[in-house]
């Protein structure tokens, strides 16, 4: 069985602040991480795939950054709005399936 | 493309009886992914498909739980019979896969709310 953590399971910041979360996953037969953005009554959405060590992703104000020797990830929100709201789940690719972790419910109150 | 499509996107139901949640892929997917979100499980993979061909069932919860996919662009999961504990959002996914698998994200349907009463 995959073991794929993430914390905090929840967040509340206010508009304006800055914030990350973390996702752990195994460090062996590694092929990719995904981190998805998952709003209430929608499907989920990717946001990075990231497959070598150190690499780092930019969307806008959202970035991620990966570690595979150790085993963790980082999801970063530069200056939160109340649309980043959501829940943002990684998930760990090994072979042909995907193993999601729990996800960090995010709430940006204005 | 259209998306991901599953069908019907609510489904409310009595215990015992049969429920036969659908899916369309995204055309020229080879892969094929049923998830399962509860509050307690988070987001469960129950089976995937490669090619039309089940892979991998080995999260397909006991024997009420069977899919088919008889075609590259149609798959059902069917719960037969259905109990409370069933209650869930069901979700389907699918991807490319060969070569490009490593860096091939999962698209995903609306998902289908399903309420066994």
């Amino acid at each position: 069985i995959l073991n794929v953590e993430q914390s905090p399971q929840s967040l509340h910041v206010q508009e304006g602040d800055s914030t990350n979360f973390t996702c752990s996953f195994p460090s062996s037969n590694f092929y990719a991480l995904h981190w998805y953005r998952w709003e209430t009554a929608k499907s989920p959405e990717a946001l990075f795939v990231m497959t070598l060590n150190g690499d780092e992703k930019k969307k806008g104000r959202i970035s991620a950054t990966l570690n595979t020797k150790e085993g963790y990830s980082y999801l970063y929100i530069k200056g939160s709005q109340p649309e980043d709201s959501a829940t943002y789940l990684c998930a760990f690719r090994r072979y042909s399936t995907l193993t999601f972790g729990k996800g960090t419910m995010l709430l940006v109150s204005p | 493309d259209a998306g991901v499509i599953q069908s019907p996107r609510h489904e409310v139901t009595e215990m015992g009886q049969e429920v036969t949640l659908r899916c369309k892929p995204i055309s020229g997917h080879d892969y094929l992914f049923w998830y399962r979100q509860t509050m307690m499980r988070g987001l469960e993979l129950l089976i995937y498909f490669n090619n039309n061909v089940p892979i991998d069932d080995s999260g397909m919860p006991e024997d009420r739980f069977s899919a088919k996919m008889p075609n590259a662009s149609f798959s059902t999961l069917k719960i037969q019979p259905s109990e409370p504990r069933d209650s869930a959002v069901y979700f389907c996914a699918s991807s490319l896969g060969g070569q490009g698998i490593r860096n091939t994200e999962a698209f995903f349907g609306q998902g289908t709310r399903l309420t066994v009463v």
